[in-house]
């Protein structure tokens, strides 16, 4: 079992559609990061928030919109994707952005595009 | 900048063998290192991690020991089970923003 939880496991959305990713972390966590997985590769990450504020936006396109509404959630809001960004969609969470900070990730949204 | 370099795979065992997944590094300063394992239809686990020179992580009969003369951080299991098929990624975290360096991961099947 996780202590980082994803919703929903899975996701199937056509290029005009909205739609968000949630994750939900009650470690007391102050650091939240989203990363994106492509099939056999390794995460990329995408966003970073330190006590809530975006702290690294690693040059992600505007179609992806994260929020971090409280220190427990972090959303990713998702507009007018492209085939391309279908993947798995991974959260994780540390105790705070401090470098060498163990990172705990969630099981993930696997997203695909239509 | 920081980069990791390990086996690539896929790496195939018999039950009970022994395990040696190499993991070398780049990096300026003092990086945390770490290994995760990824199941199946799961995200990434934590497995151990080493936070400075000579450290020795271990974990479910994991080792990996932060070894700074080599830059390495290879991970090793004396007998493994078909539970412990999966993929490994080697990790260092040593920049701002505790971003994670991530290594291209090993894939390892275990055989009855």
């Amino acid at each position: 079992d996780t202590e980082v939880t994803q919703t929903p496991k899975h996701l199937v959305m056509g290029m005009t559609n909205k739609k968000s990713l949630k994750c939900e972390q009650h470690m007391g966590h102050r650091a939240m990061y989203w990363y994106k997985q492509k099939a056999k590769k390794p995460p990329e990450l995408m966003f970073v928030y330190s006590y809530e504020k975006l702290s690294i936006n690693e040059s992600v396109p505007s179609r992806f919109s994260p929020e971090c509404p409280n220190s427990s959630l972090l959303n990713l809001h998702l507009h007018a994707l492209q085939p391309e960004d279908s993947a798995l969609y991974l959260c994780a969470s540390s105790q705070n952005d401090r470098v060498g900070q163990p990172q705990h990730f969630g099981d993930g949204t696997r997203l695909s595009i239509l | 900048g920081n980069s990791v370099t390990q086996m690539e795979g896929p790496v195939t065992l018999s039950e009970e063998a022994f395990l040696t997944i190499n993991c070398t590094y780049t990096a300026t300063g003092y990086p945390s290192l770490f290994w995760y394992v990824q199941y199946p239809g799961e995200g990434l686990q934590l497995l151990l991690k080493a936070t400075k020179a000579d450290d020795k992580g271990s974990n479910k009969g994991f080792e990996a020991t932060y070894r700074k003369e080599t830059t390495s951080f290879h991970l090793e299991k004396g007998s493994v089970q078909v539970s412990d098929s999966a993929v490994y990624f080697c990790a260092l975290g040593g920049a701002a923003g505790n971003k994670l360096t991530f290594g291209g991961g090993t894939r390892v099947l275990v055989k009855p």
